[in-house]
C-alpha cells in the first residue's frame, strides 16, 4: 500500500462547480498535512496546511479525519485557473522529510 | 526577493559525465532538500540537510551526491553512476519544525545526450 494515496483523475468541471480531493495515509503517526497546487512542468506551490479542526482560505476547505487517515480538499464556485495537479502531502511526526501523492489533475472548463 | 534559486534551468549531459546543479536560499531556512519528479509520478526524495556540514539520504540517494557547506546552498551532484537521470529535479528549503512546510524553486531539467 502506497504511503500516501490519491485518485489521479482527471477532475473535469465545468467552471463554478464544487469539487472535492480526498487523499488517504498509511502512517497513523503522521502529524502534518498540507496541500500543494503543482502547474504543467512547474514546480509545486503551497496551497495551504491542514489543521485537525478543518480550516478555511476562501475558496478552499480542507479537512482532516485522523480516525480514518483521509485528508480532503473542497473547492467551491471553481475558476480557470484552478486547473492544475492537487498534491497531497503528509509529515510523520517530528521528522523533516515530506511524503508527496502522486497528485489529482484538476481540469475546470467553460 | 526573498525565495529558492535554481540553476541551470534545462540541462543535458552526455553519458558518463557528472553534473552538478545548483540551489541557493535567502529565506534563513535550515533544511534543504531534493527531490525528483518523473512524468506522472510522485516526488521522491534524493537527499535532505537539516543544518550545514551535515545532510542524510533519502529515498533514492544511489548515483547521487550533495554537500551542505553553507547555510544558504545545496548542490546536487548527479553523477555517472545514476543510469536513468533524465528527470525534473526539484530544490526545496523549509524551517525546522513540525508544521514548517517546504518551499520549492522553480527546478532543472536535466535530460541525455
Amino acid at each position: 500500500r502506497k504511503e500516501v494515496e490519491q485518485d489521479p483523475g482527471p477532475f473535469n468541471v465545468p467552471e463554478g462547480a464544487t469539487v472535492a480531493f480526498n487523499c488517504t495515509y498509511s502512517n497513523s503517526a503522521s502529524q502534518s498535512f498540507f496541500w500543494y497546487r503543482q502547474d504543467c512542468r512547474k514546480e509545486p506551490k503551497l496551497l495551504m496546511s491542514v489543521y485537525s479542526s478543518g480550516n478555511e482560505d476562501g475558496r478552499f476547505t480542507a479537512q482532516l479525519n485522523r480516525a480514518s487517515q483521509y485528508i480532503s480538499l473542497l473547492i467551491r464556485d471553481s475558476k480557470l485557473s484552478d486547473s492544475a495537479t492537487y498534491l497531497c502531502v503528509v509529515r510523520e511526526g517530528t521528522a523533516s522529510k515530506l511524503t508527496f501523492g502522486t497528485g489529482t489533475r484538476l481540469q475546470v472548463t467553460l | 526577493d526573498g525565495g529558492i534559486t535554481q540553476s541551470p534551468k534545462y540541462l543535458f549531459r552526455k553519458e558518463g559525465q557528472n553534473v552538478t546543479l545548483s540551489c541557493e536560499q535567502n529565506l534563513n531556512h535550515d533544511a534543504m532538500y531534493w527531490y525528483r519528479q518523473d512524468p506522472g509520478q510522485g516526488l521522491r526524495l534524493i537527499y535532505y540537510s537539516q543544518i550545514v556540514n551535515d545532510f542524510q539520504k533519502g529515498d533514492i540517494a544511489e548515483g547521487y551526491s550533495v554537500s551542505r557547506e553553507k547555510k544558504e546552498s545545496f548542490p546536487l551532484t548527479v553523477t555517472s553512476a545514476q543510469k536513468n537521470p533524465t528527470a525534473f529535479y526539484l530544490c526545496a528549503s523549509s524551517q525546522t519544525g513540525q508544521n514548517q512546510p517546504q518551499h520549492f524553486g522553480d527546478g532543472t531539467r536535466l535530460s541525455i545526450l
